[in-house]
């Protein structure tokens, strides 16, 4: 079965200054990673996904991940941040048939001025 | 959050009691999914219905029963309600294997 890591349940940075957010995941076969970002009271609105192709993917907001198959990995990063990315990220993978999404925990995001 | 229209927003029970949440899309999609989303862990499965007339449990579907009632709507029922079901609930659809999930805005439930 596959499985998310986000190593960090909150990371605080300040506004225009870049930010990493780290999901790790655990499969043996093919891959399909999301990242996902939820707003206080709002329900998970997709920021980008790799499928196949390109091991950088860019989404939404200026958001930008990129696959490592080697390191397992599939960082979500953002070269300057605004006070408005404060939100929670979910990493995501699909496992089984391709019909389960499996999240990891959760970054909170809080952006200080 | 367009395509997918969760009912109620909020919801407030009694140890015991019983409800009904509900689900509905106007996307189209063949397949339908519940998640509760608590602090610290994540979005975990309830149940899921690949499509019209089938579903099937996720990682946590004890205490709740399902009815994927037609296409659009998929609703989510707690027959007796537990403290322990206090959380807020997800419905999302997806058009396909591999493809992103949609979300509602949630609902919102505490039993008390």
């Amino acid at each position: 079965a596959q499985s998310v890591t986000q190593l960090d349940s909150q990371v605080p940075v300040f506004e225009e200054a870049p930010v990493e957010l780290r999901c790790n995941y655990s499969s043996s076969v093919s891959v399909y990673l999301f990242w996902y970002v939820q707003y206080p009271n709002q329900g998970l609105q997709l920021l980008l996904k790799y499928l196949s192709g390109s091991t950088l993917v860019k989404g939404i907001n200026g958001f930008e991940a990129e696959f490592n198959k080697s390191q397992t990995s599939f960082h979500l990063r953002k070269p300057s941040v605004h006070i408005s990315d404060t939100a929670e990220y979910f990493c995501a993978v699909y496992t089984g048939g391709g019909n389960k999404l499996t999240f990891g925990t959760g970054t909170q995001l809080k952006v200080e001025l | 959050n367009a395509g997918v229209t969760q009912t109620p927003k909020f919801q407030v029970l009694k140890t015991g009691q019983s409800m009904t949440l509900q689900c509905a899309q106007d996307m189209n999609h063949n397949s339908m999914y519940w998640y509760r989303q608590d602090p610290g862990m994540g979005l975990r499965l309830i149940y899921y219905s690949a499509s019209e007339g089938t579903t099937d449990k996720g990682e946590v579907p004890n205490g709740y029963n399902v009815s994927r009632l037609n296409k659009r709507e998929f609703s989510l029922r707690l027959e007796s309600a537990a403290p322990s079901q206090t959380s807020v609930y997800f419905c999302a659809i997806t058009g396909g294997y591999w493809q992103p999930q949609h979300f509602g805005d949630g609902t919102r439930l505490s039993i008390l």
